[in-house]
This record gives C-alpha cells, structure tokens and sequence, in this order.
C-alpha cells in the first residue's frame, strides 16, 4: 500500500518568514496530494491540494509543489503570521476500486514565533 | 449548513464495553470515511462508504463495524472496546466529482481504561 513521510514533524520559524513541509510518496499511481490543517481540538482542514497533472500550485501565501519523478510534494507559507501556528498533514491518494482512499503523512507542528 | 457533526465529543469506556460513535453530514455528499488519530500520528482510515447500503474496510477495520442506512448517517460500532482504540475518531464526507476535498467533523476522543 502507499506510505507517506512527512518532514519536519516540529518547524519554529519567526513571523513573516517562510515556512516548507516536505513529503514523500511511494505508489507512483498516487494523484493527487492535499494538504490538511488541524487547529487545537478540531478536524483538519484542506488548505490546498495538487492534482498530478499539475507541478506548481499557489494561493496567496500558500503553495504546493509536486516532483512526481522523484516522488515528493512539498507546501511552501510565505510571509508566515501568528494565525499559522497549526499541525499541517500531507496525504496521497489515488482511486482504489470505487473510492478513493487518503494515506496521510504524520503531521508537522508549526509554531510561528512573534 | 452545519457540515459534518459527531457526538460524543467525548467518552469514557471500560475495557469489554461497546458503544455507537454517530457521524452525520448535511452536504449531500455521497462519500463517508472514518478515521482514527493517535497522538503524534497521521490519520487511519478505519471504513468507508461509497453509498447507503455500502461500506468496505479500509487499513485499519479490526474491532470496528459500520453501516450506512441513509445518505446522511454513517455510525461507527465499536464492540468489546480495549485500550488499544483510545483515540481520536474524526468522520468526514466528500463529493467526489470534480473536488475530491474531504470534509471532516470535530472528532470524538475516546478513553479505554
């Protein structure tokens, strides 16, 4: 099955400085890739995500960009704001039968410093 | 709209006991999974349901059953509970034409001593 590895699991990063996340994929049928963003005590939110046809992706300060011979994606925060602070996931996903299934990377703490 | 909504938010359970986690959403949306997060890991899909009346295992099914009885519902059944599922529970729902976002609800955090 897909495995993801996400880095850094912690990333401190004083505000309005730029941020990166990292991820890899292993299942090259893998395509699409979201990004999720999960505030203390709530569900995780999709911020972006990037579809495999595609290798850059932006929305203001967020975006995404995806190597697929190399099997990694990655998420890009400029101009990082207190508001950020949040635990990002990576995922990868591709259509298994009639649904289709996100493997999720285990998660990156962002903490933005005043 | 109010999305996807679970209750309890949390509970308590002794080992061998069984309860029902509720996951209702209001978008129409045909898709329904069940996750499991533990602390410091990514999220586990337990099951999903494609529509009412279907459901299929996903990585992680063990001690854990569904049903999906209408477009809306789609509970999650854990029976005999042990220490091993304390966690916390999201559900989530998606469309799956055109975006293929996946909603998620609040979670349920769950206790097994």
């Amino acid at each position: 099955g897909e495995n993801v590895e996400q880095h850094p699991s912690t990333l401190s990063v004083q505000e309005g400085d730029s941020a990166v996340i990292k991820c890899t994929y292993s299942d090259s049928a893998s395509n699409y890739f979201p990004w999720y963003k999960q505030e203390l005590g709530k569900g995780p939110q999709l911020i972006i995500d990037i579809r495999s046809n595609v290798g850059e992706k932006k929305d203001q300060r967020i975006a995404v960009t995806l190597n697929k011979t190399a099997k990694h994606f990655s998420l890009h925060i400029t101009e990082t704001q207190p508001e950020d602070s949040a635990v990002y996931f990576c995922a990868a996903s591709r259509k298994t039968g009639s649904a289709r299934q996100l493997t999720f990377g285990s998660g990156t703490q962002l903490t933005v410093l005043p | 709209n109010a999305g996807v909504t679970q209750t309890p938010k949390f509970r308590i359970l002794k080992i061998g006991q069984s309860m029902t986690l509720q996951c209702t959403q209001d978008m129409n949306h045909n898709y329904m999974y069940w996750y499991r997060q533990d602390p410091g890991m990514g999220l586990k899909l337990i099951y999903y349901s494609v529509g009412a009346g279907i459901t299929d295992k996903g990585e992680v099914p063990n001690g854990y059953n569904v049903s999906r009885s209408t477009t809306e519902d789609f509970p999650l059944r854990l029976e005999l509970a042990a220490p091993s599922q304390t966690s916390v529970y999201f559900c989530a729902s998606s469309y799956e034409q055109g975006s293929y976002e996946q909603y998620f609800g609040p979670g349920t955090r769950l206790t097994v001593t």
